[in-house]
């Protein structure tokens, strides 16, 4: 049971825009935590998309955005493409545990 | 260019022991603070342990801090997790992640994020 709630997928069609979503409590997204976003491929280790809610690192399409509100947060992905087919993860921090806390993960299926 | 790589990881039996490595290139190792975490097989990822830069603090999760130990050595370059007393339920790749901070204290490091990540080494615990 992860500390921080992801539905386990979406899909969307290519060229279309999906949101993912990642709530939290007080203690932590709802805490004034940030919220950071991971894509994974299978086998390989995440891969930083989205930094202090907001924030794109370089290398990562104007495509992937991302946005917090009170205990939750989402990322937005528009024009999707077949490459972006894979797992994302949102991650906080919990006052409450002392700790970092990432989602269960959402698989994107790209139809 | 920024890399880290996990290495020590293999097939242990419940009750032993294992080393974990992790080789960083492309920055300055000694100024940042460095995170392990794991994902076990089809499941999510789950943070373990931090390490200040200096190596002065760590900070582990409350159901692992018995049995793992982080540490570092900033003159070889290489970021450890000792694993004492194994168990079924360790089995998962570990990944070794750098925090983004610039010599930043651990505290403040609560409000920062993982990158890059490694790519993972797998431990089995089996008997």
């Amino acid at each position: 049971q992860s500390v921080l709630t992801q539905l386990p997928s979406v899909s969307g069609a290519p060229g279309q825009r999906v949101t993912i979503s990642c709530t939290g409590t007080r203690s932590n997204i709802g805490g004034g935590y940030d919220v950071h976003w991971y894509q994974q491929f299978p086998g390989t280790g995440p891969r930083l998309v989205i930094f202090g809610n907001n924030n794109r690192p370089s290398g990562v399409p104007d495509r992937f955005s991302g946005s917090k509100s009170g205990t939750s947060a989402s990322l937005a992905i528009t024009g999707l493409q077949a490459e972006d087919e894979a797992d994302y993860y949102c991650q906080s921090y919990d006052s409450s545990l002392s700790a970092w806390v990432f989602g269960g993960g959402t698989e994107l299926v790209v139809l | 260019q920024v890399q880290l790589v996990e290495s020590g990881g293999g097939v242990g039996q419940p009750g032993s022991s294992l080393r974990l490595s992790c080789a960083p290139s492309g920055f300055s190792f000694e100024n940042y603070a460095m995170h392990w975490v794991r994902q076990a097989p089809g499941k999510g990822l789950e943070w373990v342990a931090v390490i200040s830069y200096d190596g002065s603090n760590e900070h582990y999760a409350d159901s692992l801090k018995d049995r793992f130990t982080i540490s570092r050595d900033n003159s070889k370059k290489t970021l450890f997790l000792q694993m004492d007393r194994l168990r079924l339920e360790d089995t998962a790749v570990y990944y070794c992640a750098r925090d983004p901070g610039h010599r930043v204290p651990l505290p403040a490091t609560a409000y920062n994020w993982f990158d890059p990540w490694g790519q993972g080494t797998l431990v089995t615990v089996s008997s």
